[in-house]
This record gives C-alpha cells, structure tokens and sequence, in this order.
C-alpha cells in the first residue's frame, strides 16, 4: 500500500517559486505501475489538477499552469517534487501529492495536504 | 479546459437514495470511459469511490455506484447514511487521456 507525505515551506512570497516535495513509501518510484502527480484546493473552492509524471519522464501538465509548472522525480530518493514559479495569492491552497494506478482512472492515493499560503 | 458541471448541492434523508450528475463534453466524459469520484470530508483529503466510470476499489461501500450516458457521468448513493455527508467530485481525461480535470464539485446533505 503506498504512502505519500508532502513537505514544503507554508509560506511563499508573491513573484517566488513555490517547491514541494512529495515521499513515496510502500513502492518504488521507479514502479511502471503508477502515475505520480500533483492537485491543489484553494481554501474552500474545489479540486484543480496540476501535472502528473510516469517513471519513464513524460509529464503532463494543466494548460492553464503549464507555463510555470515542474513536476520531476528523484529516485535515489523516493520523491517527486513541484515547482510552480511567480506565484501569486491565487496559488494559495491545500496541495496534495497523488497517485493512481497506470491500469485504471482513478486517483487511489492521496498526501493529507500542505497548506501554502503566498503573502509577503 | 474547464471544469466539469455539477450541481451546488444534493439532499436527502437516511435510507433514500441520492444521485449527484457531472456534465462534461465529448473531448472529456463522453470521449472516453475515464470518469472517476471522489468523496472528501472536511479537512480531510479525498478519497477514490469510483474509476473507470462504475468500478469500486477495494473496501468502497456498494451502496455507491457510477454510470455514464454521453456527455454526463452519474454517481448514485443508495441506502443514505449519516457519514455520507460530504463533498463529492467528478474528474474525467481529457485531451488523449492524458490530462485530467475535475468537476466543480457537490455537497451532500444528509438530513
């Protein structure tokens, strides 16, 4: 049963990077049997999809955050990680590291969340 | 590309049975058999109810079934109980399954 653990500063200020990092236990990363991935909630709003990553590299990313937006994987260390650059106050919100099986659609893992806020 | 349709909020009693709809397009939940549901309590992160439209992990209650017709994915909640209560979000692929967006979300009451 894979485990995810986000960690991360909680507060970033406006027109800097925002990096998460994303602790795989449970599997490898390495696994061809998952996608790995990022989604946000903004406080009291609803789910936005970030980007996602195979074992092989290809990445995935949300149109609308594309420009800004890395999701890589260190498997010397079991981690999948976030950047998200010039953020501003709308980037604030409940960031959760994921994944789901390659075989089906269908988030099955879930981090408990890491509150970021921008403020300066 | 937006996010998938779905009304504000949905009630009902113990014991009823509940539908909550997902209105997308044929380039998300009518192009592809790729719709998943997540139920989400109140701080907490959500959890998979169903994938690939109909099909329950492991341990998800039966009392929860999906099912889509066109452009629009259902999730139905037989036999209402109490810690049903929560939000509940659709999310399809879009764009050759390779992107995911989700809806925009409903909360259910339980009365």
């Amino acid at each position: 049963q894979l485990q995810l653990q986000e960690s991360g500063p909680g507060l970033v200020k406006p027109s800097e990077t925002l990096s998460l990092t994303c602790t795989v236990s449970g599997d490898s990363i390495s696994s061809s049997y998952y996608y790995w991935g990022w989604i946000r909630q903004p406080p009291g709003k609803g789910l936005e999809w970030i980007g996602s990553i195979y074992y092989s590299g290809s990445t995935y990313y949300n149109p609308s955050l594309k420009s800004r937006v890395t999701v890589s994987v260190d498997t010397s260390k079991n981690q999948f990680s976030l950047k998200l650059i010039s953020v501003t106050a709308a980037d604030t919100a409940v960031y959760y590291c994921a994944s789901r099986y390659t075989s089906r659609w269908g988030v099955d893992f879930w981090g408990q969340g890491t509150l970021v806020t921008v403020s300066s | 590309q937006s996010a998938l349709t779905q009304s504000a909020s949905v009630s009902g009693s113990p014991g009823q049975t509940i539908t909550i709809s997902c209105t997308g397009t044929s380039r998300d939940v009518g192009g592809y058999n790729y719709v998943s549901w997540y139920q989400q309590h109140p701080g907490k992160a959500p959890k998979l109810m169903i994938y690939d439209v109909s099909n329950r992990p492991s341990g998800v209650s039966n009392r929860f079934s999906g099912s889509k017709s066109g452009n629009t994915a259902s999730l139905t909640i037989s036999g209402l109980q109490a810690e049903d209560e929560a939000d509940y979000y659709c999310s399809s692929c879009t764009s050759s399954s390779t992107l995911y967006v989700f809806g925009t979300g409903t909360k259910v009451t339980v009365l």
